[in-house]
């Protein structure tokens, strides 16, 4: 079955990228979202079609997939980025969704 | 603005049936899937399965046949329910919009916590 890797977690000071990425076979051929979720909160789409940015998601946000890892890209990063941020992919009939990264902002 | 909210119990007994229903407001059901994602306690995201409107299905395989995702289009409303329910079925369950053709589960609801214990 296929896998989604992304590392467990992801630090950075404010101000500066983060980038968080996630992993698998050929990916770049696939259609992929990332969410952000927030501690006690649903998920929140960010980007979605690999790059594109929904209404209301800051332009410090974007996104990347190509061979076999897709990359979420956040840009002058704010203490109210700290979540933790899942991709997700459709395989086989199956949404998948990755680990998740745990983005903390030093 | 479309919302949506998860209904039901927040306890099940071990080998009983889960079900949960979820109440779609401010908009039609019409064109979308409507799919039931779960979170087990300080975990990620699980997609259980989704119903498109007018009925198709797609479930996850690893649930092995106990999850069945139905819809009540009169009331606008669609239920989810798990069969042969143990420990570690306790996790908060949400359910979500998705986008047609691949799209992103782009409105969810604010998930309800179900434990499974005796």
């Amino acid at each position: 079955s296929y896998v989604l890797t992304q590392p467990p977690s992801v630090s950075v000071a404010p101000g500066k990228t983060a980038s968080i990425t996630c992993g698998g076979n050929n990916i770049g051929s696939k259609t992929l979202h990332w969410y952000q979720q927030r501690p006690g909160q649903a998920p929140v789409v960010v980007i979605s079609y690999d790059k594109d940015r929904p209404s209301g998601i800051p332009e410090r946000f974007s996104g990347s997939n190509s061979g076999n890892t897709a990359t979420l890209t956040i840009s002058r990063v704010e203490a109210g980025d700290e979540a933790d941020y899942y991709c997700q992919v459709w395989d086989s009939s199956n949404w998948l969704f990755g680990g998740g990264t745990k983005l903390t902002v030093l | 603005q479309v919302q949506l909210q998860e209904s039901g119990p927040g306890l099940v007994k071990p080998s009983q049936t889960l079900s949960l229903t979820c109440s779609v407001s401010g908009d039609s059901r019409v064109g979308y899937y409507w799919g039931w994602i779960r979170q087990h306690p300080g975990k990620g995201l699980e997609w259980m399965g989704y119903i498109y409107y007018g009925g198709s299905t797609y479930y996850n395989p690893s649930l092995n046949s106990r999850v069945t995702i139905s819809e009540d289009t009169s009331k606008n409303q669609f239920s989810l329910n798990l069969s042969s329910v143990t420990a570690a079925d306790t996790a908060v369950y949400y359910c979500a919009r998705g986008l047609p053709t691949f799209g992103p589960f782009d409105i969810w609801g604010q998930g309800t916590m179900v434990t499974v214990s005796s």
